[in-house]
């Protein structure tokens, strides 16, 4: 079965600060795609990014970076310099392909950040 | 509109009544997926339709939930006989067929059983 984990319930930090979220995954499929997708208070989820199993290649999106480590199974998300706008609850996903439906996303149960001026 | 649209917005409803929550998914998009967000479960995935396909009903957590996609475009996620615990947001989204791409979601229904 696919599982992810968000060890982190809830982060806090002051503007300007660096946060890293965890994130831990599960599955017998070799084949898999992993997501983080962020909440704001809005409530609409958005899609930062996706992963492949076979692209180990960490990504840098403005503030945004994504490190990628097969052998330990996780798929961390670090804000760098964290602004306001960045208070939200971000999740971790993951989508087999054999073992689940294609594009079927199992879900962290996510991490509040919240970012103090 | 460019976005998955959810109607309604909010819904409160009795404690055994039948409800219809209603998503119009991006045009072109042939995958549509329900899922659940709810305090005590986070984010539950219900039901997937890609296509012509039978949906992978494998979330739904009773047969009192039901959903059909018609037309290939607009879906609707039916629940019979509501009960407290249903109460949570209930989120659509959709992507494109063929690769295991971005989902785009919706704003959600917010639904009460009282």
């Amino acid at each position: 079965a696919q599982k992810v984990t968000q060890a982190q319930t809830e982060i806090s930090v002051v503007e300007k600060e660096d946060v890293t979220l965890d994130c831990v995954y599960e599955t017998r499929d070799t084949t898999y795609y992993l997501f983080w997708y962020k909440q704001p208070p809005s409530g609409e989820l958005v899609f930062l990014i996706r992963r492949n199993s076979f692209d180990e290649q960490n990504e840098i999106s403005g503030r945004y970076s994504w490190n990628f480590q097969k052998s330990t199974s996780s798929f961390n998300f670090t804000i760098t310099a964290s602004q306001v706008v960045d208070s939200a609850v971000y999740f971790c996903a993951l989508s087999a392909t054999v073992t689940d439906s294609w594009g079927k996303l199992q879900f962290g149960a996510g991490t509040q950040v919240v970012v103090t001026p | 509109g460019a976005g998955v649209s959810q109607s309604p917005s909010n819904k409160v409803t009795e404690k055994g009544k039948d409800v219809e929550l209603r998503c119009d998914p991006i045009s072109g998009h042939t995958a549509l997926y329900w899922y659940r967000q709810s305090l005590g479960q986070g984010l539950e995935f219900l039901i997937y339709f890609q296509g012509n396909s039978a949906p992978d009903k494998s979330g739904l957590p009773s047969d009192r939930f039901s959903a059909e996609r018609t037309g290939g475009s607009v879906s609707t996620l039916t629940i019979q006989r509501t009960q407290q615990e249903d109460s949570a947001v209930y989120l659509c989204a959709s992507s494109l067929a063929g690769s295991v791409s971005e989902q785009f979601f919706g704003p959600g229904t917010r639904l009460t059983v009282l």
